[in-house]
This record gives structure tokens, sequence and C-alpha cells, in this order.
């Protein structure tokens, strides 16, 4: 595909279940974002990976939170036993680095919802 | 710390007129400045970018932003507003210690809605 893909995009969790987030990123592109956006809020980062390594996990809220790119290409952001506050919409972005210039390309996100 | 101010909530214009939405910053060192626009149940899709040069940035859809330092501000204009035009729409600021680790950690601000009525 052309863009960044994501799925699902939407996903109802009940209190304390587990959740697994995909991300597809643009072919090719060595860094891959993930933010959290809340209602009414601009996206927060959470982590990012440069191929499969995972140089920056500084936004990830808590330790229920774990992100995965074990091939350098797909990601899955897992949550586990989720609870009301992480209800948001997680966006993934995907780029090419360029010395720290390049631009960020954004998936759909995902729509948590979590009773 | 590094920070976007976007004042308004949300920008009233007219179909034709010029619109205006304001981001302001604050970040150590040159400042990278970004704006994106949301369009409901979609991803942000990235309008223009500020590196360095010339202070008056094109982007797509005919949008342009003009940075100024001395009032460390990123105005996004656009001179004729289309109904089209109406989404949310965000700025955003390049995290300077990202950028020693090669990679671009935006902060963005908390979004205008912007409205343009036929």
């Amino acid at each position: 595909g052309a863009g960044v893909s994501q799925s699902p995009r939407y996903k109802v969790a009940k209190r304390g279940q587990d959740v697994a987030l995909r991300c597809d990123p643009i072919s090719g592109h060595v860094s891959l974002f993930w933010y959290q956006q809340a209602l009414g809020q601009g996206p927060e980062f959470l982590t990012y990976f440069q191929n499969e390594a995972q140089l920056d996990k500084s936004g990830l809220p808590s330790d229920r939170f774990f992100a995965e790119r074990p091939e350098g290409s797909v990601s899955t952001l897992k949550i586990q036993r989720t609870q009301q506050e992480d209800s948001a919409v997680y966006l993934c972005a995907s780029s090419l680095p360029l010395g720290g210039t390049d631009t960020q390309y954004f998936g759909p996100g995902t729509r948590l919802t979590v009773l | 710390a590094q920070s976007v101010a976007q004042p308004e909530d949300q920008v009233n214009v007219a179909e034709g007129n010029p619109l205006t939405v304001k981001c302001t910053y604050s970040v150590s060192g040159n400042p990278y400045l970004f704006w994106y626009v949301q369009y409901p149940n979609r991803g942000l899709q990235f309008l223009l970018k500020y590196i360095t040069g010339d202070n008056l940035v094109k982007g797509s859809y005919g949008f342009e932003a003009e940075f100024n330092k001395s009032q460390t501000s990123f105005h996004l204009k656009k001179p004729s507003a289309l109904v089209s035009d109406s989404a949310l729409y965000f700025c955003a600021v390049r995290e300077p210690h990202s950028f020693s680790g090669g990679y671009n950690k935006l902060i963005f601000g908390a979004g205008t809605r912007l409205a343009v009525h036929p």
C-alpha cells in the first residue's frame, strides 16, 4: 500500500482485557513512531523504533504498555490489563530518517474504547 | 521544556476569505516546525514544515506558514478558504534532544478546529 495502515480501526475492550494494535508502515521506512491521542488533545509520543530497535520508550505511560517491531517492518502495540484511562486513538507514523528533518506520515489510527 | 501553543480552540471563517490558524512555540535551539491536518476518523496528514531558509513556507492544498523567530510563531495561512478545509489543525515542533538520536520526536499543540462556512 501507499500509506501507513493500522488495524483494527476500532477496538472495544472490557477493563482488564489485553489488546494488540497493529501498524504497517510505508515500505522502506526505517523509523516508526507510536502516539496516543486522547479526546480533544494533540497526539503524545509513546515510543520510537529504528528498524527493529526500540530506541526511545520514554512516553509509554506504564509497564502495561509494550511495543515491538521484531523484523523492522510491522509493529504491534500491546496494552495489558486495559484501564478506562487507556481509551484514546493510537496513531502510528513512519518516516525515512534524513538527519532529523524527515517528515512523519501517519496512519488512520486505532480508536480504543475501554468499558 | 519544549512546548507548542495553539491559542484558539476554533476558528471560523467564511468561504473565500483568508484564514489564519495561530501557533507559538517554545524550544531550545533551532526549531523544526510542522503543520498537520486531521479529518474526521482519519490520521494526520502532513501540510508543511519549516527547517531552515525562507520564513514563508508553502505546503499542500494552498496552505502556507510564516516562521517568525522574534515572536516564536509559526502561523498557518491560506489566502482563500474552502469549505473542504474544515478540519482539525495541529502545529508540532521537533524535540531537540531527539535530534541527537537522529529522529524526530514531535510535540504537538492541542489543535485548532477550523470551520469554513459557505
